[in-house]
């Protein structure tokens, strides 16, 4: 059973407008969530966290919120440049020995 | 500085060979991490090492197996392959054993394998 789940595979988004790309999560002892940005042939890339004490976090055109009793985030990008071109994981933590635990990815497609 | 640096970058294998994956970390990173990504999905978590014991494992049979040398470096290995295990194994880095949280998990570009 998938703990983390991006529900969308794809997402085209016009140049200098705002992407908005969703994760959902079941696993109530997550208390830190990321997101990762890959380029095909390249590892994963660390873009913006989020502690569970928190309901938004900001990086420049990065912003991530956070609604826990939803089980939801979600990683908004303003404006959309050609370069945000790539595939988004969301990924989660319980502070374990589990790792991160990551969705499926978001493939964002930016349009001229 | 170089990042993480992993080889072969490409393999292929028949089912039943076994497999050996290599994984240097960031300078000064003390822990790794394993990760294998199927077609298709994210990245799944199978083995963290810190300061050359393991902290964590997966949900991976015991034909996975890891370790981690003095120097920080690790290798993964893979007995008995099966299609299944055909994906892009990928090893991250982080100076310290929960790094991850907050972001400080350096990835490799991978080891991609195939096995026929």
């Amino acid at each position: 059973d998938q703990q983390v789940k991006q529900n969308s595979p794809s997402l085209s988004v016009q140049e200098g407008r705002i992407s908005i790309l969703n994760c959902d999560y079941t696993n109530s002892m997550f208390d830190y969530f990321l997101w990762y940005k890959k380029y095909p042939a390249e590892g994963p890339t660390f873009l913006i966290s989020i502690s569970s004490i928190k309901d938004k976090n900001e990086d420049g055109r990065f912003t991530v919120f956070l609604n826990k009793s939803a089980k939801h985030l979600s990683l908004h990008i303003v404006p959309s440049q050609p370069g945000d071109s790539a595939v988004y994981f969301c990924a989660a933590s319980g502070g374990g020995a589990d790792g991160l635990t990551f969705g499926k990815g978001t493939h964002l497609i930016i349009q001229p | 500085d170089a990042g993480v640096t992993q080889s072969p970058t490409h393999l292929i294998k028949t089912r039943g060979q076994q497999v050996t994956l290599r994984c240097s970390p960031i300078s000064g990173h003390k822990s790794v991490s394993w990760y294998q990504q199927v077609l298709g999905q994210g990245p799944q978590f199978i083995f963290q090492y810190y300061e050359k014991e393991e902290r964590g494992r997966g949900n991976f049979p015991d034909r996975f197996s890891a370790r981690q040398f003095p120097n920080y470096s690790s290798e993964l290995n893979v007995n008995a392959l099966l299609l299944g295990d055909s994906a892009l194994y990928l090893c991250a880095s982080s100076l310290l054993w929960q790094g991850f949280n907050t972001g400080e998990l350096f990835f490799g570009e991978g080891s991609r394998l195939t096995v026929l």
